[in-house]
Formats: C-alpha cells, sequence, structure tokens
C-alpha cells in the first residue's frame, strides 16, 4: 500500500537550518510529484510547493524567498525539505504528500512532522 | 496568493445536509477543473474526499459531493453523521503554477 513516512519531530533556534524527509513507499516514485505543505498552531494549510520526482521540475511558493531547498533520492524514494534561516513563523507541521502531475490532487499524505522554532 | 475563502464554521444536526463554500477568482477555481476537498481531523493529516470538483476516490462515503458555480466551489454533506466532524479545507491549482488551500471550515456536528 502506498505511504509515506516522515521524519521526526525537530526544535530549532533561531537562524538554525532543518531538513524534513519523506519516505515513500508502495508506488513508483518517479512517476508522480511530491508536494510539501504546512500548518501553523490554529492555522490553515498553506502551500509550500512540489517536486516532480520524474522531471525534476521544482516549484516554490513565493513566500518561501529562497529559504527553502527540494531535494529527493530516487534509489531510496525519498523526498527532503530543507529550510534555512528559521523564525518563530516557521514554526508548525509540515506535510509532504503524493500527486499525480497535472491532476490537481494529493491522495495521500505524509503524517507531518512538528517544527518548532524557538530560543 | 490569498487563501480561497470559507465559512469559519457551519454545523447541522445528525441526519441533515450542509454546504461549505469556497470563493476564489477566475485565476483559480474558476479557471481549472483542479479543485479537490480534504478532511482533517485534529492533529492528524488531511485525507482526499473530493477532486477534479465534483469527483469522488474509491472508500469516500457517497454522502460527499462536490459542485462549482462560476469562481466558487461547493462541498455538501448529506446524511450528517457525529463522524463527520472535522475541518474541511478546499484547495486549487492557480494560474501562476502554484496551489492556494481555502481558510479552512469547522463542521460541528449537533
Amino acid at each position: 500500500q502506498v505511504q509515506l513516512l516522515q521524519s521526526g519531530a525537530e526544535v530549532k533556534e533561531p537562524g538554525a537550518s532543518v531538513i524534513i524527509s519523506c519516505r515513500t513507499s508502495g508506488y513508483t516514485f518517479t512517476s508522480y510529484s511530491v508536494q510539501w505543505m504546512r500548518q501553523a498552531p490554529g492555522q490553515r494549510l498553506e502551500w509550500l510547493g512540489w517536486f516532480n520526482a520524474g522531471t525534476g521540475h521544482i516549484r516554490y511558493s513565493q513566500k518561501l524567498q529562497g529559504r527553502a531547498t527540494f531535494l529527493i533520492d530516487t534509489s531510496a524514494s525519498t523526498a527532503f525539505l530543507a529550510l534555512t534561516r528559521l523564525t518563530s513563523e516557521d514554526t508548525a507541521v509540515y506535510f509532504c504528500a503524493r500527486d499525480l502531475p497535472d491532476t490537481g490532487f494529493f491522495d495521500y499524505w505524509g503524517q507531518g512532522t512538528q517544527v518548532t522554532v524557538s530560543s | 496568493q490569498s487563501a480561497l475563502t470559507q465559512p469559519a464554521s457551519v454545523s447541522g444536526s445528525p441526519g441533515q445536509s450542509i454546504t461549505i463554500s469556497c470563493a476564489g477568482t477566475s485565476s483559480d477555481v474558476g479557471a481549472y477543473d483542479y479543485v479537490a476537498w480534504y478532511q482533517q481531523r485534529p492533529d492528524k493529516a488531511p485525507t482526499l474526499l473530493i477532486f477534479g470538483v465534483t469527483r469522488r476516490p474509491s472508500g469516500v462515503s457517497f454522502r460527499f459531493s462536490g459542485s462549482r458555480s462560476g469562481n466558487t466551489a461547493s462541498l455538501t454533506i448529506s446524511g450528517l453523521h457525529a463522524e463527520d466532524e472535522a475541518t474541511y479545507y478546499c484547495s486549487s491549482y492557480t494560474a501562476y503554477n502554484t496551489y492556494v488551500f481555502g481558510t479552512g471550515t469547522e463542521v460541528t456536528v449537533l
């Protein structure tokens, strides 16, 4: 069955960086994109961007302003989100999700990774 | 890119039908058939309810249905059950090659 398993919770100081992993299984990794979202405490879902694992095409949301990098390890069917220059506004649960390109929906999601930025 | 606009909360009694609106623009909801709805329970990841504006994934109850009129999409839950208590989000692909989510609607079963 399709699964997306994310790495564990992180606590970081302001200005630090964080890397979140999303290990996938149960499907052909390169046939799909991996979408990234986050949800601040009590807030709505925020779309962060995607990485098309087949074509290598990447799209970032404007809000991340160059602080985010999406990576993949095709051999491990794993996607990564790296976020630099963290501030308290980055405190959120981060989700990865699977997306068949050009279909407009995310059918399987990871369980979420809590990132807390605090001094 | 502003969030799609949803009512903050909607409530109904068991067995009733409720409808959640998702107001967008001609650059997102009104432009593409890439509108989806998700259900999110507390401290859980969202799950897909509706895709392609009106289509239901296998395993999702027929009580959930989607529609669209102009730049506004809607999710209707028929025959409300206590288990339908959750927060619901719409999403849409946009003309800027991005995605946008709605503000979220908390559904309460009275």
